[in-house]
């Protein structure tokens, strides 16, 4: 079965130290992989997308990520975190099946401490 | 910036009635996509639409479910019978064509549906 996995329910980090949010995924074929942002009482935000090329992606907000193929990850990073990028992430995968779907991973809650 | 609209915000309705989510995707988008949260969970994918007709849609949408393109501007998800089970908060989403920005999808705000 296509899955997308993000271990980690919550994430702790203190503000001005380097975070990380993990992600792995298991679907056939190439997928076309994405992180989005939810803030409270709000839709989904993209954040950074990998289809092809460079394995590192920078997106908006500082964050970037690296597409691993044998490990099939795509974690998510940022060099300092801000109070501000306290949220919840999803991961995705796009993948083409006679129409194009998204399945996205369970979520991961970042803490971001002053 | 051109973004995604949903309305209403919030809709509580009786179980068994009909209830109609309405969208308006960013004006030149052509992929079309209805999702469901259930507080606390994931987002999971209902269906994909392109081309006036569904593309793909997962195991959840069945025959309660229908989307409709009216009129060219909206785009709408139908709940013909409404279970609790239904309740959630229902995102729409649109993107482009076939360019790498094209697969970033815009989501809108939501519509939490409550049923009673």
């Amino acid at each position: 079965a296509q899955s997308v996995a993000q271990p980690e329910d919550q994430v702790n980090v203190a503000e001005g130290n380097p975070l990380t949010v993990k992600c792995t995924y298991s679907v056939s074929g190439n997928p076309y992989l994405f992180w989005y942002v939810q803030y409270p009482n709000r839709g989904l935000q993209f954040l950074l997308k990998y289809i092809t090329g460079d394995n590192l992606v920078k997106g908006s907000y500082g964050f970037e990520a690296e597409f691993n193929k044998s490990q099939t990850s795509f974690h998510l990073k940022k060099p300092s975190a801000l109070v501000s990028d306290s949220a919840l992430y999803f991961c995705a995968v796009m993948l083409y099946t006679g129409g194009f779907k998204t399945i996205f991973g369970a979520g991961t809650r970042l803490f971001v401490k002053a | 910036e051109p973004e995604v609209t949903q309305t209403p915000s919030h809709q509580v309705t009786q179980m068994g009635q009909e209830v109609i989510l309405r969208c308006v995707p960013i004006s030149n988008h052509l992929y079309f996509y209805w999702y469901r949260q259930i507080l606390g969970q994931k987002v999971e994918f209902l269906v994909s639409f392109y081309n006036n007709e569904i593309s793909e849609k997962s195991e959840i949408f069945d025959d309660q479910f229908s989307v409709e393109r009216p009129d060219g501007s909206n785009f709408t998800l139908k709940i013909r019978s409404t279970k609790l089970e239904d309740s959630a908060m229902y995102f729409c989403a649109s993107r482009g064509g076939t360019d790498h920005k094209a697969y970033e999808q815009y989501f809108g705000p939501g519509t939490r549906l409550t049923v009673t």
